[in-house]
């Protein structure tokens, strides 16, 4: 059982390279989350799919894209990137529920140079 | 105002203390509560979750909420080296649209010393 898998986990672009982050869970869940963290800033959502066939935007949506693909798979891209994407990647999902705990993925540690 | 306020710490506790954590959020509709733990270079892994006013208690983990006040609280009775960490709050709330997000503070750096 895997669990919610991201890949890659390292990636280095360069500015204006364009690059998607792909995650994928096997627990069933209806709702998916793609967050940014940076130092001393937390977790930060950029976009989240409630149900398959739906997505949102976060908090810091700028930049980016998304692609709710199906039920398991949750993709996020960056069309042009610029250091400021420089961050850590986390995929969460969990089944849609208020009272449901959420899992993590490994994350993605992506710089943009 | 923040969502989820954290003090970011860090907070040092002696071997054996009780850590306390607090958070305060500013969603009066929040429905759901929970604490997670986050180790350097790690994802975050849930260590609690409370929905409803008062104290749930799981091992040495102790999460308090009230709602009334805005803040849920974490306790972490003898304190060991394996607890350093960051520990992040977070709340999930109903959006206007239907579904739920959810919604996480700046983490509380936690060292606790030998």
């Amino acid at each position: 059982n895997a669990g919610v898998t991201q890949t890659p986990k390292f990636q280095v672009l360069k500015t204006g390279q364009s690059m998607t982050l792909q995650c994928a869970q096997d627990m069933n869940h209806n709702s998916m989350y793609w967050y940014r963290q940076d130092p001393g800033m937390g977790l930060r959502l950029i976009y989240y799919s409630a149900s398959e066939g739906t997505t949102d935007k976060g908090e810091v949506p700028n930049g980016y894209n998304v692609s709710r693909l199906n039920k398991r798979e949750f993709s996020l891209r960056l069309e042009s990137a610029a250091p400021s994407q420089t961050s850590v990647y986390f995929c969460a999902s969990h089944f849609g529920q208020l009272n449901t705990e959420a899992f993590f993925g490994q994350g993605t540690r992506l710089t943009v140079v | 105002q923040k969502e989820v306020e954290q003090n970011s710490g860090p907070l040092s506790v002696p071997e054996g203390a009780i850590a306390s954590l607090n958070c305060t959020y500013s969603d009066r509709v929040s429905q759901s509560f929970f604490w997670y733990r986050q180790y350097s270079g790690k994802s975050p892994e849930l260590i609690m979750s409370i929905y409803s006013n008062g104290d749930k208690e799981d091992g040495r983990f102790t999460a308090q909420l009230n709602k009334a006040s805005q803040y849920v609280s974490l306790l972490i009775r003898d304190s060991q080296p394996s607890d350093s960490a960051t520990y992040l709050c977070a709340f999930r709330g109903i959006l206007t649209g239907g579904g739920n997000k959810l919604t996480f503070g700046t983490g509380t750096q936690l060292k606790v010393e030998l």
